[in-house]
C-alpha cells in the first residue's frame, strides 16, 4: 500500500506568520497534487507538480516536489485567515491518474 | 457553470437499509469517479465509470456496493444493507477526458444509525 504521510496533522498560527507543511512517501509518484478542502465541501485542486525538483508559486503559496518525486512541501508566506482549511496532498501513479493516493491532510487554522 | 452536483448532501440510514448517492458530473464531462473519506482517513478511490461502463472498480468493497453511470441521468453509488462502518463522506469527481484534471463535488455525508 502506497502511503502519503502529511505533517503536521494540525497547525494553528497567527495571521502574518509563515508556515510549511510536508507530504512524504516511500513511493515514487509521476505527479503530486495539492488540494484545499473546506468543511463540508470537496477538495479543490491548487496545483500539480510533475518534475523532480519543480517549484511552483501560486500567490503566497509555494509548492516544491522533491528531486526523487517521493515528497513535497507547501510553504505559505504571511498567512491570512482565508488560508484556513484542510490541505491535502495526493500522489498519482503513471497510467492511472484518477486513482489518486491521498494523505490525511494538514488542518491549518490562521487566527486573526 | 454548475460544478459537480451531489445529492443528497446528508443521508441518514438505519442499519440494514439501502443508501443511494447521486452524482451529476460537470457539463461536458463523461468520466466519473467515486471516492470515500472515512473518519480520520484520507480519501480513497472506489470506482471509475464512463457512460454505461465501469472502467475500474478495484477500490469497491466486494459486497453490498455497486455503481452505475447510465446513458441518461446521474451516476449512482448504491450501498445495500448499510452497516455503521459505511458512515463516511462520499465524494464524486468528474473529468472531461481520461487523464485530465478531476473536479470534486461537495460530497454526501452518510450516517448509519
Amino acid at each position: 500500500t502506497q502511503l502519503l504521510e502529511q505533517s503536521p496533522q494540525f497547525l494553528s498560527i497567527q495571521e502574518g506568520e509563515n508556515l510549511t507543511v510536508y507530504c512524504n512517501s516511500s513511493s515514487v509518484f509521476s505527479s503530486l497534487q495539492w488540494y484545499r478542502q473546506e468543511p463540508g465541501e470537496g477538495p479543490v485542486l491548487l496545483v500539480t507538480v510533475v518534475t523532480g525538483g519543480e517549484v511552483k508559486k501560486l500567490k503566497r503559496l509555494t509548492f516544491q516536489f522533491g528531486d526523487a518525486r517521493k515528497d513535497s512541501s507547501l510553504h505559505i508566506t504571511a498567512a491570512q485567515p482565508g488560508d484556513t482549511g484542510l490541505y491535502l496532498c495526493a500522489g498519482e501513479k503513471a497510467g492511472s491518474n484518477y486513482k489518486l493516493t491521498f494523505g490525511k491532510g494538514t488542518l491549518l487554522t490562521v487566527n486573526p | 457553470n454548475a460544478g459537480v452536483m451531489q445529492n443528497p448532501r446528508h443521508l441518514v440510514r438505519r442499519r440494514g437499509q439501502e443508501a443511494r448517492l447521486r452524482c451529476s458530473p460537470m457539463k461536458g464531462h463523461s468520466h466519473v469517479y467515486w471516492y470515500r473519506q472515512l473518519p480520520e482517513e484520507g480519501l480513497k478511490f472506489m470506482v471509475y465509470l464512463q457512460k454505461e461502463n465501469i472502467i475500474d472498480e478495484s477500490g469497491m468493497p466486494k459486497e453490498r456496493f455497486s455503481a452505475e453511470f447510465p446513458k441518461e441521468g446521474p451516476s449512482i453509488l448504491r450501498i445495500q444493507q448499510v452497516v455503521r462502518g459505511d458512515s463516511a463522506a462520499y465524494f464524486c469527481a468528474s473529468s472531461r477526458e481520461s487523464g485530465e484534471k478531476l473536479f470534486f463535488g461537495s460530497g454526501t455525508q452518510l450516517s448509519v444509525l
